[in-house]
């Protein structure tokens, strides 16, 4: 079975520019997050998806950021328009309807901005 | 903030134990212990979590502490691949809550 994948692995744009990743879960996983770490920084929390519900979007940092998850499969992440400090890598993580349910992350996404 | 302390880094020799500490002194009732572990470049990989009685699984084993203030997670055999940064988390189960990341304790593993 297919684990989260994401897309691009990695990704280089200008300040200034939109830049859109995507996430696909495990197939039958209600439960979709974001995550990012910024350089020398902790995995922070950014947004819960339930189906296709934001649940929990409370680390949204600002704005500029707008996730969507359409018909509750697969989800994406804008940034309009990126800057400096939004250079990181991005985590998606799926997992099963249920309590307590372990947690299944992506590769992540490497966003740099220059 | 992350609700868990670690150490900064540990390391043991390969074919050897790894015993990974964690402090939760203000833990809830409602809330269960997590391990997950990053790879170098690579995603979270979920390890193990409990309440309150020990855990074993196929990767490591989970001791709580009777009064739930801390736990150990067990590597019994070390390799060289369980190099990586290891994250003790608290979360509420049930809620399907976000996982709040601290430091996480860096282990390597010397052959």
């Amino acid at each position: 079975e297919a684990g989260v994948t994401q897309f691009p692995s990695h990704s280089v744009i200008e300040k200034g520019q939109t830049v859109t990743l995507r996430c696909d879960p495990i197939s039958g996983h209600d439960n979709l997050y974001w995550y990012r770490r910024v350089m020398g920084k902790e995995i922070k929390f950014l947004l819960h998806f339930v189906k296709e519900s934001k649940q929990d979007e409370s680390g949204m940092p600002n704005n500029r950021f707008l996730a969507e998850r359409t018909g509750g499969t697969y989800s994406t992440l804008k940034v309009q328009p990126a800057e400096l400090e939004d250079s990181g890598v991005y985590f998606c993580a799926s997992s099963l309807p249920g309590g307590g349910a372990e947690a299944f992350f992506g590769q992540g996404t490497r966003l740099t901005v220059v | 903030d992350a609700k868990t302390t670690q150490p900064p880094s540990m390391d043991c020799a390969e074919g050897r134990a790894a015993n990974l500490p964690c402090n939760h002194s203000t833990i809830s009732g409602n809330e269960y212990v997590y391990w997950y572990r990053q790879i170098h470049s690579q995603g979270p990989q979920y390890i193990i979590h409990g309440l309150k009685n020990n855990e074993t699984n196929e990767m490591a084993s989970l001791i709580i502490t009777e009064d739930r203030k801390s736990s150990t997670l067990i590597l019994p055999h070390a390799t060289l691949r369980d190099t990586a940064v290891y994250y003790c988390i608290v979360r509420v189960y049930g809620a399907n809550s976000k996982l709040t990341f601290g430091k996480g304790i860096t282990l390597s593993v010397r052959p």
